[in-house]
């Protein structure tokens, strides 16, 4: 199947920085792209839908200033996190479909994992 | 706005037993169904998924039923593995008229399957 990448893995950072979250279509174009969060044990709740050139959609209670969206490419979106604090950790993770293809596999990427201190 | 319901929370199996997980859907144009299994700290991977058009698809050990009149759908897992123990979530794609088919996940089903 397609693949996904996501950069980092893992991050680390301290309370009041902002953190960069890169999501890569590696093999196939992707003009949607969507950010989702997990918190442990818990299911992936959707936060935003990226769409390459133009400005992303945002589900209801998620803070556009907060997660700033950005899809610059057909092959890249990213999610930044914007003067992360503690309750800002999460589990984040993208997916992307095959452009043009409906009612088809989405593919994650792996996810990263975010830990304010 | 979509809404999808998953029961149980839990399911513990003895090995060679059956699972059957269940999903309820709100919004009736929704017309694609996946399942996914995530490993913990792992990635969500796909199963096996139906479209509106189909009302059963079977893959080896795993099987999917939809019943499009009562917006529900399960997923059957039949001689489950210890290797089958994970998190399994269901998904509704509802039709969109933008076009992005974004995924609504259920809550998630923790499966066990004990040797």
């Amino acid at each position: 199947g397609a693949v996904v990448s996501q950069h980092p893995s893992w991050v680390i950072c301290k309370s009041g920085t902002s953190v960069k979250i890169e999501c890569r279509s590696l093999d196939f174009q992707a003009t949607t792209m969507f950010w989702y969060r997990q918190f442990p044990k818990q299911s992936l709740m959707l936060m935003a839908t990226s769409n390459e050139g133009s400005k992303a959609t945002y589900e209801q209670g998620v803070e556009k200033d907060k997660f700033l969206i950005n899809h610059a490419s057909l092959t890249l979106s990213t999610l930044t996190v914007t003067s992360a604090h503690p309750e800002d950790s999460s589990f984040y993770i993208c997916s992307a479909r095959v452009t043009g293809v409906r009612n088809t596999e989405a593919f994650f990427g792996q996810g990263t994992r975010l830990t304010v201190v | 706005g979509e809404n999808v319901e998953q029961h149980p929370s839990t399911l513990s199996v003895q090995e060679g037993d059956s699972a059957v997980i269940k999903c309820t859907y709100s919004d009736s144009a929704s017309n694609y169904f996946p399942w996914y299994k995530q490993e913990l700290g792992k990635r969500p991977q796909l199963i096996i998924d139906i479209r509106s058009n189909v009302g059963e698809k079977k893959d080896q050990r795993i099987a999917v039923t939809l019943n499009k009149t009562a917006k529900h759908f399960s997923l059957h897992i039949t001689e489950t593995q210890p290797e089958d123990s994970a998190v399994y979530f269901c998904a509704a794609t509802p039709r969109m008229n933008t076009g992005f088919q974004k995924l609504v996940f259920g809550t998630g089903t923790r499966l066990l399957v004990s040797p």
